[in-house]
């Protein structure tokens, strides 16, 4: 089982700062990486498939990257929508797993 | 516009099976590269992909949960199912069905969720 590891668990930011999440894979997935967003009480939302290519309708300060091992999903100009849970998922190989999450709070 | 809903009995008792239903809008399970998956989600903690039934019947599980899921869909009334026998406190969790569709090569999205059913297994 590839096992994903994000870090940090937690980071507190403030409005209009620049926040990089990480993503680690226990063996390399290439490319097959997402990111998730996840608000408090609702479901997760796409944000980057294919570890850079933002869903449609996701604003362009969110940007994924990495490849291999490392990924990592930055926000810049954070607004206080984007306060949430962030899961990347990898589907390079079954079972698909999840990251941990890194939760984002206003500092 | 794609909407998915997912049903469930709400509580059970351990030992039983747990029925899952996704009923879903806005696409067809029998278009080519379409799917639809499962996650859970215990309270507070993070998410577990379950497994994917695709449009051709494929299906794929997860096996950390060995041979207790089994996934399945009725393209005709557009629903997908999920089965979880000899279920456990530990299977006590929000369940999700989300879309899958494949951009791409190698690419692989859940572009829309449901709003999750919550399961709780007590005795």
């Amino acid at each position: 089982e590839t096992v994903m590891t994000q870090s940090p668990t937690s980071m507190s930011t403030s409005i209009g700062e620049r926040v990089t999440l990480n993503c680690k894979a226990s063996q390399s997935v290439g490319i097959n990486v997402d990111w998730y967003q996840q608000t408090p009480g609702q479901s997760p939302k796409l944000l980057i498939y294919g570890a850079s290519n933002r869903h449609t309708g996701v604003p362009d300060r969110f940007t994924g990257s990495g490849f291999g091992r490392d990924f990592t999903l930055t926000i810049s100009n954070v607004e206080a929508e984007d306060l949430a849970v962030y899961y990347c998922l990898q589907y390079g190989s079954i079972p698909y797993t999840f990251g941990a999450g890194t939760k984002l709070e206003l500092k | 516009q794609v909407t998915l809903k997912e049903s469930g009995p709400g509580i059970l008792q351990p030992s039983q099976t747990l029925s899952l239903t996704c009923t879903f809008s806005g696409f067809s399970l029998s278009t080519y590269g379409m799917g639809v998956g499962w996650i859970r989600q215990p309270s507070g903690k993070g998410l577990e992909w379950l497994a994917n039934i695709w449009w051709d019947d494929d299906k794929y599980y997860n096996p950390s949960l060995k041979n207790r899921l089994t996934i399945s869909k009725d393209t005709s009334n557009n629903q997908a199912f999920l089965k979880i026998t000899n279920v456990d406190t530990a299977d006590t969790a929000t369940y999700y069905c989300a879309r899958i569709v494949l951009p791409g090569y190698n690419l692989y999205v859940m572009d829309a969720w449901g709003q999750g059913a919550s399961v709780t297994v007590s005795s």
